[in-house]
């Protein structure tokens, strides 16, 4: 399967801690996605890398960072989470920087924070 | 800001009815509109975008820059067509990438 991969699947933590969600985008696509969907918010931009820079960003939490590394995957950090902070993390992935190119989306990682 | 609202949570229509599924935005520049779909136990995918001018499976979007609207429509709505649809914006310029979404529409078509 050539498509965006996300791990884990499935997070169940505890408030205060740190956790790292993976994904590996699509092969030959350069700028990475991340958005958040909660109940409350519905699905809501984080962060855009493209090869390796930050590119674009949404009202991403002071505790949460992101990176893209040289083989292109990406990596969002959560940390000091909070009960609030539980929902769907999805990662996506384009060809390219610019808004006309498809995001192709991941099948998501489900974070509970307890 | 930008803001996306899609006003129907869920729509219900009868397969062969038409069916249209409302998205206003608010935006002062030129934005670019995209529809995204959800199928059941699926991931999230482009349906159409409008600089595109296309028809995907049977679904068509006009950008009324007046209304401020991108709505979705389709003459025949089929059982397959049941999903949860998202319409989202892109400012442009040095928003590269980033969407803003609607609430989204789940849309049940009734056999």
């Amino acid at each position: 399967d050539s498509g965006v991969t996300q791990t884990p699947k499935h997070l169940i933590t505890a408030t205060g801690q740190r956790v790292t969600l993976r994904c590996s985008p699509r092969s030959g696509d350069l700028s990475v996605y991340w958005y958040q969907q909660s109940l409350d918010q519905g699905l809501q931009f984080l962060i855009q890398y493209y090869n390796g820079e930050e590119r674009a960003k949404g009202n991403i939490l002071e505790r949460f960072s992101a990176q893209q590394f040289p083989d292109l995957h990406s990596e969002l950090n959560l940390s000091s989470l909070e009960l609030g902070d539980s929902a769907l993390y999805f990662c996506a992935s384009s060809v390219g920087l610019a808004s006309y190119n498809e995001q192709f989306f991941g099948p998501g990682t489900r974070l509970t924070v307890l | 800001a930008q803001r996306v609202t899609q006003p129907e949570k869920l729509l219900s229509v009868f397969k062969g009815a038409p069916v249209e599924l409302k998205c206003n935005y608010s935006y002062s520049g030129s934005p670019e509109l995209f529809w995204y779909v959800q199928y059941s136990r699926q991931r999230l995918q482009l349906l159409l975008r409008h600089i595109s001018r296309e028809s995907i499976k049977g679904f068509t979007a006009d950008l009324n820059k007046g209304e401020t609207s991108f709505h979705l429509k389709k003459p025949f709505a089929q059982e397959e067509d049941s999903a949860m649809y998202y319409c989202a914006l892109n400012a442009g310029g040095t928003s590269y990438g980033k969407l803003t979404f609607g609430q989204g529409t789940i849309l049940t078509v009734h056999p």
